[in-house]
């Protein structure tokens, strides 16, 4: 099995530009979970689908995020504009039918940096 | 915040040494995971105890759970080199969604 898939692996690009962020989840995982990586902020879940819809989306930080499952082998993190404290990984998670609070399976990460 | 806080933040041990790695949190849970993540990487799954569990297995890893203290331990045994890594505690809470809070991690130094 080839694991979560996320592209790019690293971003660079300048404040105002839009920048996408791609995930593949695993083949038969229902569950998908997009989260970001500070220092001073930690692991911090953005929002999560079930069966590509979307369940809580209350750690977008705002309207400049937006997120869309539009079938269940892919998914996308859109920021637009971007803004140099958006800097940061990126991660994407999947999750197995076995049941909700089981346990995650993450991709490489996406570092974005945003001058 | 629900937030889980590892304790302590950095430890650093020689190799064969044994780690331990706790966890607290703050509201009642149906399970604890404990995630490792290697410079660069994304989070890799380790362990999962329930609510109703109090210690389990796996290979060198060693995990209790104090429901009634809200805390929770890792111990690695017999650690080595490769055990360098960054740990994570997730707390799944009842009666909420079905997210995972993450800790902010402690960073575990294996010296050879």
């Amino acid at each position: 099995d080839a694991g979560v898939i996320q592209s790019p692996r690293h971003e660079v690009t300048e404040m105002g530009q839009e920048v996408t962020l791609r995930c593949k989840p695993i083949s038969g995982h229902n569950s998908l979970f997009w989260y970001r990586q500070t220092m001073m902020r930690g692991l911090e879940l953005l929002i999560y689908f079930n069966n590509n819809v979307p369940i809580d989306d209350s750690g977008m930080p705002e309207d400049r995020f937006s997120a869309k499952m539009p079938n269940a082998s892919f998914s996308t993190l859109k920021i637009q504009p971007s803004e140099p404290r958006d800097s940061a990984v990126y991660f994407c998670a999947s999750r197995p039918k076995t049941g909700a609070w089981g346990e995650q399976y993450f991709g490489p990460g996406t570092r974005l940096t945003v001058t | 915040s629900q937030q889980g806080e590892e304790d302590p933040q950095a430890l650093s041990i020689q190799e064969g040494e044994n780690a331990t790695m706790n966890c607290s949190y703050k509201t009642s849970i149906n399970n604890l995971q404990w995630y490792r993540q290697n410079s660069g990487r994304g989070l890799v799954h380790l362990i999962l105890i329930r609510s109703n569990e109090r210690e389990k297995h796996s290979g060198r890893l060693r995990v209790t759970l104090d429901t009634s203290k809200k805390s929770s331990s890792l111990l690695i045994t017999a650690s080595r080199a490769a055990d360098t890594a960054s740990y994570f505690c997730a707390t799944a809470y009842q009666g909420g969604s079905e997210k995972l809070v993450f800790g902010k991690g402690m960073k575990l130094t294996v010296n050879p």
